[in-house]
């Protein structure tokens, strides 16, 4: 079944932690993409990667980073350095040519305990 | 920068209402417009779009079209269903052909009551 796996569903973070957000895609889609959701502001970028080894900053990349080792694969890490990290993130991916749609994942919520 | 702005939310209706969701851009030159929707604890999907001026993007009894001369793209449907409660946003590419992913809106809460 063809589509985009985000994983965890739920994720809680201690203190001072590094926690690292998964998606994975069977799309064959080159270009993969992080985006924050928080309640009344919409989507925000993160980071988005065009192509295998190399990715970009996106509006709010301050506190996250991400790697892109494999076309399937683009994991984000918010670290300790994200003061605010509770949010919904969304993991999206886009086939190559203009006005192309994103496919989105079902997303993770990240809270802070 | 690229940016849409949409009508705030919550909007209220009753089933079979009339829906408008207003959404309006400011871009350089004329960018393909979206309309996503996002149902509860999910992620977003399209559910319409149109590439150039005056193009009428339609999906499940939805419609908009791209009207460059108000710089617009208001979602509307004739009657909404309870099914239709989600969240909607409107979108364009941060630059160029959107290779460098959407600029979106706010997003608009719809809650449609039986």
């Amino acid at each position: 079944d063809g589509g985009i796996t985000q994983s965890p569903k739920y994720l809680f973070r201690k203190e001072g932690q590094n926690v690292t957000l998964s998606c994975e895609q069977n799309l064959n889609h080159d270009a993969m993409y992080w985006y924050r959701q928080d309640p009344g502001q919409g989507l925000r970028l993160i980071y988005y990667s065009q192509i295998v080894n190399d990715f970009q900053k996106g509006d709010i990349a301050e506190g996250y980073s991400v790697s892109r080792e494999k076309k399937e694969s683009f994991p984000l890490t918010v670290t300790s350095a994200q003061k605010n990290p509770t949010a919904f993130y969304l993991c999206a991916t886009k086939a190559t040519g203009p006005n192309e749609k994103l496919f989105f994942g079902s997303g993770t919520q990240l809270s802070v305990l | 920068g690229d940016s849409v702005t949409q009508m705030e939310g919550p909007v209220t209706l009753s089933e079979e209402a009339f829906l408008t969701i207003n959404c309006t851009y400011t871009a350089t030159g004329y960018p393909s417009l979206f309309w996503y929707v996002q149902y509860p604890g999910e992620g977003l999907q399209l559910l319409l779009k149109a590439t150039k001026a005056d193009d009428k993007g339609s999906n499940k009894g939805f419609e908009a079209t791209y009207r460059k001369e108000t710089t617009s793209f208001h979602l509307e449907k004739g009657s909404v269903q309870v099914s239709d409660s989600a969240v909607y946003f409107c979108a364009l590419p941060r630059l160029g052909g959107g290779a460098d992913g959407l600029t979106f809106g706010k997003g608009t809460h719809l809650i449609i009551q039986p």
